[in-house]
């Protein structure tokens, strides 16, 4: 099956400092998504990206979909003690009757210190 | 409103006894609608999902079965649960012709003592 590489599992950064993580697949995606997943919760969607090479911004978070259609990277500047929790990348392609699904990363688990 | 509304929020049940969490969607007609499972609190697996009434799609052979029994309605069964089915577990649904865009519920989280 499809697999989503995110990285870097964990972060640990002080307040005001900016942020990166990506995910990387080896198949080529339609859609990219960024969730953030606050303990307890369910995720909440904070990006979508439906075209190559495509730049989002959603307040202090930046996120593109990769040329390539296998990659994507998601930036958080200025970083608060609210932006701590688990951000999920997500790909949606159209191979092998996968139209509805979605593929998820592992996460990554951010800790903001103030 | 594209609520989603899951029952109950927390629950804690004995190995062998059955499960029953439901689902319930507010907002565009004919959604598809998605069961998940958050072990540990990482890693979302797909369970089951559903593009109409009456039609399910299993990802993973297990221990549970789910039902949609109306439109805006998921179910998730289980007639005998195993400690593994512990977890947290995710209803979600597209929006529209948004299909790629799927939005959770506020989740469940089940304990099998």
């Amino acid at each position: 099956g499809q697999q989503l590489n995110q990285s870097p599992q964990s972060m640990f950064i002080q307040e005001g400092e900016d942020v990166s993580m990506n995910c990387t697949s080896s198949s080529i995606f339609n859609t990219w998504l960024w969730y953030k997943q606050d303990p307890g919760e369910g995720p909440v969607l904070l990006i979508a990206l439906y075209k190559a090479g495509e730049l989002t911004s959603n307040g202090r978070l930046t996120a593109q979909f990769g040329i390539t259609r296998k990659d994507s990277f998601l930036n958080i500047s200025a970083s608060i003690p609210s932006d701590v929790g688990i951000y999920f990348c997500a790909g949606q392609s159209n191979s092998g009757g996968s139209n509805y699904k979605l593929t998820f990363g592992k996460g990554t688990l951010l800790t903001v210190n103030p | 409103s594209q609520t989603i509304h899951q029952w109950p929020a927390t629950l804690v049940q004995p190995v062998g006894s059955p499960l029953s969490l439901e689902c319930t969607v507010e907002g565009t007609s004919n959604p598809n609608l998605y069961w998940y499972r958050q072990a540990a609190g990482r890693g979302l697996q797909l369970l089951f999902y559903s593009v109409g009434i009456g039609q399910i799609s299993s990802e993973v052979p297990q221990n549970l079965s789910a039902s949609r029994p109306q439109d805006r309605q998921f179910i998730l069964s289980s007639k005998k649960l195993l400690l593994s089915d512990s977890g947290f577990y995710l209803c979600a649904r597209n929006i529209g012709s948004r299909y790629n865009e799927q939005f959770f519920g506020p989740g469940t989280r089940l304990t099998v003592l």
